[in-house]
């Protein structure tokens, strides 16, 4: 069974940085690209960023771009969302999602999220 | 490249038949998902590549539309058919997702 779980989402200053991860099992993990989106309370979904199987492309939101740096650990199979400089504008559940090597399959497995909350 | 959807919501009744819209700001040939969600939960995905059904979606989800314009249908609405659905644009870089159509009961 192919499972994604979230974690290290949390409260954080405004200006401060987090890291999140998500944990993959059930499926091989090098051989999928993996991404994140995000959701603000009560909003639609926001592509965050993307990553290739072997994590040589990468790919982000202009409005992540510099602040937020995807990275996956194979040997792990996890993959990492590091963000800094973090606005309340960033405050939004974090989904991992995976992806395919064909660029037109879609995300077809999600985890349950982790809430980032950017709140003095 | 942007996505629009519409509407933004609508109401039907069970066993209505339901259009979406998604409307791409360029061509994207069929580089295009479908999705749903209901609250509290993660998206689930319907259709992608435009028109392809995901394993284990009911046949009533059908996708259509190529270039800029594209369509999300369900032809009986189901009462677990009342949610969000989502449009996301699968290429170039960067991605995006339409701003959703809230499917609710009449």
């Amino acid at each position: 069974e192919v499972q994604l779980v979230e974690s290290g989402g949390g409260l954080v200053e405004p200006g401060g940085s987090l890291r999140v991860s998500c944990d993959a099992s059930g499926f091989t993990f090098s051989v999928y690209s993996m991404n994140w989106v995000r959701q603000a309370p009560g909003k639609g979904l926001e592509w965050v960023s993307s990553i290739s199987s072997g994590g040589d492309y990468i790919y982000y939101a202009d409005s992540m771009k510099g602040r937020f740096t995807i990275s996956r650990d194979n040997a792990k199979n996890s993959l990492y969302l590091q963000m800094n400089s973090l606005t309340d504008e960033d405050t939004a559940i974090y989904y991992c999602a995976r992806g395919s090597a064909a660029a037109n399959k879609g995300y077809d497995y999600w985890g349950q999220g982790t809430l980032v909350t950017v709140s003095s | 490249i942007q996505l629009t959807q519409s509407p933004s919501s609508l109401s039907a009744s069970v066993g209505d038949r339901v259009t979406i819209t998604c409307r791409a700001s360029q061509g994207i040939n069929s580089y295009l998902a479908w999705y749903q969600q209901k609250p509290g939960k993660a998206p689930k995905l319907l259709i992608y590549a435009a028109s392809t059904l995901q394993s284990g979606v009911p046949s009533r989800f059908s996708g259509g539309g190529s270039g800029t314009d594209f369509t999300l249908t369900i032809s009986s609405l189901q009462p677990e058919d009342f949610a969000t659905y989502y449009c996301q644009l699968l290429n170039p870089y960067p991605l995006t997702f339409g701003g959703g159509t809230k499917v609710e009961i009449k």
